[in-house]
C-alpha cells in the first residue's frame, strides 16, 4: 500500500477563495482524522470518521470549514471562504480499529492564503 | 474537553547527554502514543503504551504511562544528533479520537 495520500502538497490562493484538500486513506482502514498544523497551535484535531460517517466536528474552527467521507477510499475538507489565518499544514490520517492502533498520516498540505 | 500539555516545548542539547519529555492531563486515556516527525513529514509512531505504569524501551529511547493513564514520560539516554525532531504525545479514548500535545521540538548539537 502507498500510504495515506494528501493532495495538493502545497497549495497557495487568494483570500476568499475555495480551497479543497483531498485524502486517500489505507485500504482497509474504517477511522480517517484530519489535523491542522501550526507554531503557535500545535496539531488540532478537526474531525474524525468512523466507516465514512463523521464522529466528532467539534474541532472544527467554525462554519466555513467542513469535510465529507463520501465512501471508504476518500475524503474532503473544504474551506469557502478562505482567510489568511487559515493557513498551516493540513494532514490527514487513518487507522485501523480502536484497540490503541497506529495513526498513519499522510505527507500533508501546505496551505496559504494571502 | 480533553487536553494534553506536553512539556518542555523546546530542548536544546549537547550530545551526549539525557533528556525528559512530559506529556501530562487531567483525562483518563485508553492509551497514550509517541510520535516523531520530522521536516516537510507527517508524524511517524513511535510507541503505545496501555497499561497504567507500563514502560517500554525503544533502544536508547524509554517510555513509561503514569498510573492513572493520565500522563506518560519520554526519556532518552545519551542524545544523538539523529534524535533531533519534534516528539508528540497523542491519547487515545475508546471512542476512537486521537488529540495531540503541542510538541517538544528538539535539537541535539555534535
Amino acid at each position: 500500500d502507498a500510504g495515506v495520500i494528501q493532495s495538493p502538497r502545497h497549495e497557495v490562493t487568494e483570500m476568499g477563495q475555495e480551497v479543497t484538500l483531498r485524502c486517500k486513506p489505507i485500504s482497509g482502514h474504517d477511522y480517517l482524522f484530519w489535523y491542522r498544523q501550526t507554531m503557535m497551535r500545535g496539531l488540532e484535531l478537526l474531525i474524525y470518521f468512523n466507516n465514512n460517517v463523521p464522529i466528532d466536528d467539534s474541532g472544527m474552527p467554525e462554519d466555513r470549514f467542513s469535510a465529507k467521507m463520501p465512501n471508504a477510499s476518500f475524503s474532503t475538507l473544504k474551506i469557502q471562504p478562505s482567510e489568511p489565518r487559515d493557513s498551516a499544514v493540513y494532514f490527514c490520517a487513518s487507522s485501523f480499529g480502536t484497540r490503541n492502533t497506529e495513526a498513519f498520516f499522510g505527507q500533508g498540505t501546505r496551505l496559504t492564503v494571502v | 474537553t480533553q487536553l494534553l500539555e506536553q512539556s518542555p516545548q523546546f530542548l536544546s542539547i549537547q550530545e551526549g547527554e539525557n533528556l525528559t519529555v512530559y506529556c501530562n492531563s487531567s483525562s483518563v486515556f485508553s492509551s497514550l502514543q509517541w510520535y516523531r516527525q520530522e521536516p516537510g513529514e507527517g508524524p511517524v509512531l513511535l510507541v503505545t503504551v496501555v497499561t497504567g505504569g507500563e514502560v517500554k524501551k525503544l533502544k536508547r529511547l524509554t517510555f513509561q504511562f503514569g498510573d492513572a493513564r493520565k500522563d506518560s514520560s519520554l526519556h532518552i539516554t545519551a542524545a544523538q544528533p539523529g534524535d533531533t525532531g519534534l516528539y508528540l504525545c497523542a491519547g487515545a479514548n475508546q471512542g476512537g479520537k486521537l488529540i495531540f500535545g503541542q510538541g517538544t521540538e528538539l535539537s541535539v548539537k555534535p
